[in-house]
């Protein structure tokens, strides 16, 4: 069982937006402003696309945004294209000794 | 550009010891505000962070794994390692070796995954 929530899928039309959320604790979402959200296709690793609630890295499309409110942080997909069709996984910093935990990870779906 | 490498066999008998290398290339893996981790995913679930360590050597171990998982540095290597004993077929998945910013609370850079099998 994975320490942050997720709903297990999302989906949208091209063109559509779609929000993702991730729900955590006071101990780790609630509590720093070190939540990043990642992007995995299949057989791939991981791509950082939100970094620290809702900043983007260099070369990820504006479309991708982020935000957190208490303890709940949210992944908004707008203009949704076909090559946004995969998992996203949120993550947060925890502090010290549990350091980071992850969520279960959303299948996002373009229909 | 930072690069990261693992390697290590693909096939574990059980109760025997997992042992992974992460090799770290374009860069020193001893510059920088950066902590080594190690993640794992089984087929069709979401990440699982093992643990993590520093240059200097200080570790931390997710509490769920840490009797099992031991993590070490060679700096002159570029290099960090995962074993993690007494394995199951529960420990199956793709791992991952990645370097944490810890100015920006992420995982900046990723290995491409192995795949690590246990079974007899």
């Amino acid at each position: 069982q994975s320490a942050l929530t997720q709903t297990p899928s999302a989906s949208g039309s091209p063109g559509q937006s779609v929000t993702i959320s991730c729900t955590g604790t006071s101990s780790d979402v609630g509590g720093y402003n070190y939540v990043s959200w990642y992007q995995q296709h299949p057989g791939k690793a991981p791509k950082l696309m939100i970094y620290e609630v809702s900043k983007r890295p260099s070369g990820v499309p504006d479309r991708f945004s982020g935000s957190k409110s208490g303890n709940t942080a949210s992944l908004t997909v707008s203009g949704l294209q076909a090559e946004d069709e995969a998992d996203y996984y949120c993550s947060s910093y925890a502090g010290s000794s549990i350091f980071v935990v992850f969520g279960g990870g959303t299948k996002l779906t373009v229909l | 550009q930072v690069q990261l490498q693992e390697s290590g066999p693909g096939l574990v008998k059980p109760s025997q010891t997992l042992s992974l290398t992460c090799t770290v290339s374009g860069g020193s893996i001893s510059s920088g505000s950066y902590y080594w981790s190690w993640i794992r995913q089984p087929a069709g679930k979401g990440l699982e962070w093992i643990g993590r360590i520093s240059t200097s050597g200080s570790t931390n171990y997710n509490s769920f794994l840490k009797s099992q998982v031991t993590i070490s540095v060679d700096t002159s290597k570029n290099q960090f390692s995962l074993k993690l004993s007494s394995v199951t077929a529960a420990d199956t998945a793709v791992y991952y070796c990645a370097r944490w910013d810890t100015s920006s609370g992420i995982f900046d850079y990723w290995g491409q995954g192995t795949l690590v099998t246990v079974s007899s």
